[in-house]
This record gives C-alpha cells, sequence and structure tokens, in this order.
C-alpha cells in the first residue's frame, strides 16, 4: 500500500531565509505522481506543487521547488526567500498511476512559522 | 472557472444524531470527487471517491456514508454520529486520476 511520511513536524525560520521540508514515500507503482500542498491558518487548503515520476527535472513554480530523489523515494519541498505568510502546515501527497490515482494518499504534515 | 461550495461551513451536533454534509461543484463536468476527514491538527484521511453519478468508492470505513446523486453533487451522511466523527470535513475535484485536488473550504463538525 501506498505511503507517505513527513518527519518533521514543525520548521521555524527567519523571513527571506531559505527552507526544506522533507518527505519519503512508498509505493509498488512504477508511476506515480506527488503533489505539496499548504494549508492555512483559516483551513484553506491551496496546491503548490507537483512533481511526475517519471520526469528527470526538478519542478519549479514561482518561490517552490522541488528535490525529487527518486533512488531515495524522496520529494523535498524547498521554499527560497520565505516570507510571513508561508505561514502553514505544508503536505505531501501522492496519486499512483492508473485506477490506484483515485486514491490519494497525504503525509502528516510540517507546520512552518516564519518570523520577522 | 470552476467552483466548489461546501455546506454548511460548521455544525454543532449531538452523538447519536443524524448528519449530512453537501459539496457542489460548478463548471466542471464529470469530476472526479472527493471526502477527506481531518482530526484537529491531523492528516487528511480520504473517505470516499466518486467517478460518476451514483457509484462511491468507500477508501475508509468510519460509520459514514456517501453518496453522488447528481455528477455536481457529493453527500456525505450517516445516521448515528460518534464523538470520534469530530474534525473537518473537505470535499475535493479532480479533473483525472492524475490531476492536483481542488479543496473546498471545509465544514467542522463538532460532535458533543
Amino acid at each position: 500500500a501506498q505511503k507517505v511520511t513527513q518527519t518533521q513536524t514543525s520548521i521555524s525560520v527567519v523571513e527571506k531565509t531559505t527552507v526544506t521540508m522533507d518527505c519519503v514515500y512508498e509505493t509498488r507503482d512504477s508511476s506515480y505522481f506527488l503533489f505539496w500542498y499548504k494549508q492555512t491558518a483559516s483551513g484553506e487548503i491551496v496546491f503548490l506543487i507537483r512533481q511526475d515520476s517519471y520526469k528527470k527535472e526538478n519542478a519549479t513554480v514561482g518561490h517552490y521547488s522541488l528535490n525529487f530523489q527518486k533512488p531515495k523515494s524522496s520529494i523535498g519541498l524547498i521554499i527560497t526567500a520565505t516570507q510571513i505568510e508561508d505561514s502553514a502546515v505544508y503536505f505531501c501527497a501522492m496519486r499512483e498511476g492508473g485506477t490506484g490515482g483515485y486514491k490519494v494518499v497525504f503525509g502528516s504534515g510540517t507546520r512552518l512559522l516564519v518570523s520577522p | 472557472a470552476q467552483t466548489i461550495h461546501q455546506w454548511p461551513v460548521a455544525e454543532i451536533k449531538a452523538v447519536g444524531s443524524p448528519l449530512s454534509l453537501g459539496c457542489t461543484i460548478k463548471g466542471k463536468s464529470s469530476p472526479n470527487l472527493y471526502w477527506y476527514w481531518q482530526a484537529t491538527g491531523g492528516t487528511l484521511q480520504q473517505l470516499f471517491y466518486s467517478i460518476t453519478v451514483g457509484q462511491v468508492e468507500s477508501v475508509v470505513q468510519l460509520n459514514l456514508s456517501a453518496s453522488r446523486p447528481k455528477d455536481d453533487q457529493f453527500i456525505l451522511s450517516t445516521e448515528k454520529l460518534l464523538l470520534s466523527h469530530s474534525g473537518f470535513y473537505l470535499c475535493a475535484w479532480s479533473q483525472s486520476s492524475n490531476e492536483r485536488l481542488f479543496f473546498g473550504h471545509g465544514t467542522k463538525l463538532s460532535v458533543l
């Protein structure tokens, strides 16, 4: 069965610095899709970035980028030049290929606190 | 543009009472629909998904049921609430089985 693990419960950084959040996944499928979402204090869940397993290049969107290490089953999220409003809980998620993709598994989340 | 609307925003219910939560997606034909539950400070646990009208698949058993009576509507319900049902319920949709999820704003449920 697929599994997603986020070991960092919380991270505190000073704004304008770079932060990396870890995520390790387990799957038997050769094709899978990895996502990062953030949940704001209001509960709203926002999609940030995705990485498809067959793509070698790390995805980048704005000040979010991924460190995809397929041999280690790892998909780290990197936020550069952090801002106060980046404070949120960040979830890693995985979908397997084909009909397995209807089950979307989330990690336990990492709380990020960005301070002035 | 597609929109997703969940109702109600919040509910306070007694143990043993029935529950019905709803979700409507506008602007998207035949979306894949999902229900998630989140305990306070917890992860997102998928409950159900639906690929088409009238068909719902259960992912985890929590004494809840779901139905999809219309293409754009997803309902989560139970006849008897438990204390353990408290939490945050989120509806989501996606275009296909490998695309990102779009979440609603959620319903906060308190069972007393």
